[in-house]
């Protein structure tokens, strides 16, 4: 089966940015999305098909997809985008697979 | 607006059996597919298996086949998750997440969750 392997964390000072990376064999093949998941609350879509973003969703947040390697980044992180990052693929036979999450702090 | 909402925490024993449910609004609910995904505390995200309405054809992970059911009442667009035998391990935050039939499928909308606690 299809593995996405995620840093377990990741800290940044407000207004730096942060950079979330999730790694898969050839995942630049495919469509990635990413979910934010702060404390206490269900996911939210906050990237998908690699790049674009969902209605409400800041520009801050951008998503790129090459090779091994799909990445989040977050710019001017503010205190409130401290939160669990999740991304997703479809696998090759129409199953969904998550990575395991990154736990963004702010410091 | 769009909203899945799920039913309310429970408190179970080993052996019992239990049906949770996610009620969709704002939408057409047969223009979506259903999952469910589990989190264990602390946890991450686990697909546990995907109901294709509008035809109610189901697909489970490997690792919760046979273990549970999903299922849907579309007449009240509400798909339900159903357990005949909990295990201490199935103590969770179950969320139910409406999936795009468009490509690239994404989980665009999620459910609160229901906290579901199973101990003798």
């Amino acid at each position: 089966s299809y593995v996405l392997s995620q840093p377990p964390s990741v800290s940044v000072a407000p207004g730096q940015t942060a950079r979330i990376s999730c790694g898969g064999n050839n995942i630049g093949s495919k469509s990635v999305q990413w979910y934010q998941q702060r404390p206490g609350q269900a996911p939210v879509l906050v990237i998908y098909a690699d790049a674009d973003r969902p209605s409400g969703i800041p520009e801050r947040f951008s998503g790129s997809n090459s090779g091994n390697t799909a990445t989040l980044t977050i710019d001017r992180v503010e205190v409130g985008d401290e939160a669990g990052y999740y991304c997703q693929v479809w696998d090759i036979t129409s199953v969904p697979v998550f990575g395991e999450g990154t736990e963004l702090t702010v410091l | 607006e769009v909203q899945l909402v799920q039913s309310g925490a429970e408190v179970k024993k080993p052996g019992e059996s239990l049906t949770i449910s996610c009620k969709g609004s704002g939408y057409n609910f047969t223009n979506y597919w259903i999952a469910w995904v589990r989190q264990m505390p602390g946890k991450g995200l686990e697909w546990m298996g995907i109901i294709y309405l509008p035809d109610s054809e189901t697909r489970y992970s490997p690792s919760f086949q046979g273990q549970v059911t999903l299922s849907a009442d579309k007449s009240i667009s509400t798909a339900y998750l159903q357990w005949s035998s909990l295990k201490a391990s199935d103590t969770a935050i179950h969320y139910c997440a409406r999936i795009t039939v468009a490509a690239p499928n994404t989980f665009d909308s999620w459910g609160q969750g229901t906290l579901i606690t199973v101990s003798s």
